[in-house]
């Protein structure tokens, strides 16, 4: 098993612009979960989803898209790229009945 | 909705001593409370997690205790290594829904 995947691993955009965050677990989790990690701040929610074709919204939102099309995969858009959008975005799937989340590698963004 | 509050922000012991961090949080229907530990440039990992109907759990050096009247858990870690400095994160759920973390704590273990 691979686990959870994310890619890319860096990425640099500049205001404005659009692009996609790649998830994908093959442990059959039917939950998932986008969140961004900033200093002193914790690991904050974004979207999460129960299953495929729902999706819900976490703590910090704004400026973010979610679709959840399979089990496998949970994209994150970000549609028009701000800098305060800086930081460092983990995925992750949960284990039931455990409840056990597991954690993707991360994806360092940088919006200049 | 859930509100997880941690402290202390940052925490230095020297080696061989004991460790304790502590988090409340504000949703009593939670009923999961997971810690995770992140080293430097790493993805969180869970280290330890306990569900409500249980007020202590342990595991080797690393013990976390629930009190569910007060809305708080902690984290204790016994006879610190080195090797145990890193951020660690609480977090609280109602069972199989979102997981909210509390804001981290780093601890330094000094040789």
């Amino acid at each position: 098993n691979a686990g959870v995947t994310q890619t890319p691993k860096f990425q640099v955009l500049k205001t404005g612009q659009s692009m996609t965050l790649q998830c994908a677990q093959d442990m059959n989790h039917e939950y998932m979960s986008w969140y961004r990690q900033d200093p002193g701040m914790g690991l904050r929610l974004i979207h999460y989803s129960v299953g495929a074709g729902i999706t819900d919204q976490g703590e910090v939102p704004n400026g973010y898209n979610v679709s959840r099309s399979t089990t496998e995969d949970f994209p994150l858009r970000l549609l028009s790229a701000a800098p305060s959008q800086t930081s460092v975005y983990f995925c992750a799937s949960r284990a039931q009945p455990r409840n056990e989340q597991f954690f993707g590698p991360g994806t360092r963004l940088t919006v200049l | 909705g859930e509100n997880v509050e941690q402290h202390p922000s940052t925490l230095s012991v020297q080696e061989g001593d004991s460790a304790v961090i502590k988090c409340t949080y504000s949703d009593s229907a939670s009923n999961y409370f997971p810690w995770y530990k992140q080293e430097l440039g790493k993805r969180p990992q869970l280290i330890i997690d306990i569900r409500s109907n249980v007020g202590e759990k342990k595991d080797q050096r690393i013990a976390v205790t629930l009190n569910k009247t007060a809305k708080h858990f902690s984290l204790h870690i016994t006879e610190t290594q080195p090797e145990d400095s890193a951020v660690y994160f609480c977090a609280a759920s109602r069972g199989t829904d979102k997981l909210i973390f509390g804001t981290g704590t780093r601890l330094q273990v000094f040789p």
